[in-house]
């Protein structure tokens, strides 16, 4: 099955700067790539998305790159508030289980003032 | 996700005992989930379902069953024979499947 890999575990950056989160992907089937923010206790909620036809995507202080050939992707946050600071999980899937998500174990974000 | 009514929110239960999780969703998707996550985890698929009266085992089926008797409904039962079910479960579903996938709110299951 689908294996998501994702790094760092941890990170901590300044108000302002900008965090960098990491994932691999085992299965070339894989074509749906969201990314939730999960805050203590609650439910993850969808930032962003993207699929295997588009290789980046932009929301605001929000991006995500896809590399299809190396099976990574990426979560970029620019200009890091404090509200930022949460865990973030990437995700994979493909129809081979149902277009059930396949998470990476997660990264917390601390964005300290 | 107002639309994913996960009970109860917490729930104790003692050993040797099934108890039941309800996941109700009235926003007509197809398909539905439930995940398992332990603290400091990711999120661990157990079982899901893509059409009425019909699912599939996750990464971690064992000691737990579910029914899709209803579209809107996908109850989680943790058997006994779970031997280690303190964590927190969370229900999903989507349209269709390959589309947005939303989350209920969660439930804290606890053995004592």
């Amino acid at each position: 099955g689908e294996n998501v890999e994702q790094h760092p575990s941890t990170l901590s950056v300044q108000e302002g700067d900008s965090a960098v989160i990491k994932c691999t992907y085992s299965d070339s089937a894989s074509n749906y790539f969201p990314w939730y923010k999960q805050e203590l206790g609650k439910r993850p909620q969808l930032i962003i998305d993207i699929r295997s036809n588009v290789g980046e995507k932009k929301d605001q202080r929000i991006a995500v790159t896809l590399n299809k050939t190396a099976k990574h992707f990426s979560l970029h946050i620019t200009e890091t508030q404090p509200e930022d600071s949460a865990v973030y999980f990437c995700a994979a899937s493909n129809s081979n289980s149902g277009y059930a998500l396949n998470f990476g174990k997660g990264t917390s974000l601390l964005v300290t003032p | 996700d107002g639309g994913i009514t996960q009970s109860p929110k917490y729930l104790f239960r003692k050993e040797g005992q099934n108890v039941t999780l309800s996941c109700e969703q009235n926003l007509n998707h197809d398909a539905m989930y439930w995940y398992r996550q332990d603290p400091g985890q990711g999120l661990r698929l157990i079982y899901y379902s893509q059409i009425v009266n019909d699912f599939q085992k996750g990464d971690i089926a064992e000691g737990y069953s579910v029914s899709r008797e209803k579209k809107e409904s996908f109850p989680l039962t943790v058997t006994s024979a779970q031997k280690n079910p303190t964590a927190f479960y969370l229900c999903a579903s989507t349209i269709r499947s390959g589309n947005t996938i939303y989350f209920g709110e969660g439930s804290w299951l606890t053995v004592v």
